[in-house]
Order: structure tokens, then sequence, then C-alpha cells
């Protein structure tokens, strides 16, 4: 079945500065790949949409500036916070996949910035 | 817009008893998906059935089973002969093919030994 890697699964940072994250399909092509956030005992959030070969589209609310989604091949998004803040702590989960399947799910990655 | 309604926080079930937790959708969609989720302590998201809404007979995935019904928009989950590994919390998704999912906010289920 489809397999999504997500790294690193957790990463604390300095109040400043910027964080990479990850997310790959290791046996299949993803056009399309979903970044989530979810804070403790909640459901999780979408925070945008990262399509291949063009810009990531946002849901409202969530800072484009602040959390840059690159998707630059089929395999590999990347969502990256920059000048990350106390409050940009929470885990923050990709997916990817074909709806009709039910999505794949990376296992997720905690931030904590001190 | 798409709401996904999961009306118990929080839900418990003797080991080897049946348990349904209850989710309602809304859409104004014909065609759609309709998951459920598991996420343990680990926080890895695992599906744990699906269902096609042009399909009428309910999903089954061995002790997993759905009651779905169109008309009313709810899709609840039954999970019979429950186990101790089936404490987790668990989610009602819907989604419209190509896009994102839409999910409830969860059910945290115990298992009582």
């Amino acid at each position: 079945g489809a397999v999504v890697s997500q790294h690193p699964s957790w990463v604390i940072c300095k109040s400043g500065t910027s964080v990479k994250i990850e997310c790959r399909s290791l046996d299949f092509q993803a056009t399309t790949m979903f970044w989530y956030r979810q804070f403790p005992k909640q459901s999780l959030m979408l925070m945008a949409t990262s399509n291949e070969g063009s810009k990531a589209t946002y849901e409202q609310g969530v800072e484009k500036d602040k959390f840059l989604i690159n998707h630059a091949s089929l395999t590999l998004s990347t969502l990256t916070v920059t000048s990350a803040h106390p409050e940009d702590s929470s885990f923050y989960i990709c997916s990817a996949g074909r709806s009709r399947d039910g999505y794949t799910f990376g296992s997720g990655t905690r931030l904590t910035v001190v | 817009a798409q709401t996904v309604t999961q009306s118990q926080p929080e839900m418990s079930v003797q080991e080897a008893e049946t348990v349904t937790l209850s989710c309602t959708y809304d859409t104004s969609e014909s065609d759609y998906y309709l998951f459920w989720y598991k996420q343990p302590p680990s926080r890895q998201m695992i599906l744990v059935i699906r269902q096609e809404a042009y399909k009428q007979q309910n999903a089954t995935e061995n002790r997993f089973s759905v009651n779905f019904q169109k008309a009313a928009k709810s899709f609840s989950l039954k999970i019979s002969d429950s186990q101790l590994g089936d404490a987790a919390m668990y989610f009602c998704a819907y989604s419209v093919t190509g896009n994102q999912f839409y999910f409830g906010t969860g059910t945290s289920l115990t298992v009582i030994p």
C-alpha cells in the first residue's frame, strides 16, 4: 500500500529560527499533498494543499509567509515554519494518496519552539 | 460548507463488548467518501474503514463495521469484540474525490479490561 514518510519525527528549535519538515511519498507519485496541524486532544486542522509544480493553496487564517510550502517533485513536499515562535509549537501531519482510497498519513512531526 | 460532527467526545467499552461511535455530516454533494480513522497515542493516523456514498451496502472490515444512512447523513462505526488495542482517538472524515478531508472533532475510546 501507499507509504508516506515524514521527517523529522520531532524537533526543538529556538524562537526566531526556521524549521523544515519533509513529507515523502515512497512508493507512489503524489501531485497533491496536504498539511495538517493538530493541537493536543483536538482534531486535525487543514493548513494547506500542496500542489506539485505550483503554489500551495492555503486555508483561511493560515499565514502563507510563516508556513512556506514547496512541492518541487512528485514525491516530496516540504513545510517550512519561518521565524518560529512558541505558539507555533504543535503536531504537524502530512497526507497524500487518493481520496477515494483514504489518504495515507505521515507519522507526524512534533515541533517545540523554545 | 461541509461539516463533520462527532457528538461523543469520550466513550468507554468493556473488553470483548461492542461499542458504537456516532458521526453525522452535512453536504450538498451526492457522490463522496466517508472514513473512520484511528489515532493511537503514537499519533499515527490509521485508516479503519471507508464507505463510498453511492454504495448502499455497509462496509465491514473484520470487527469493524459501519451503519451508513445517506438520507440521514449519518455514518456510525461499530466495533465488535473490543480489544485493548482498540483504545485510541477515532476520527470520522468526509471527502469529495480529489479534495481534502474534513475531519470530525474525534471520540476518545477507552477499553476497560
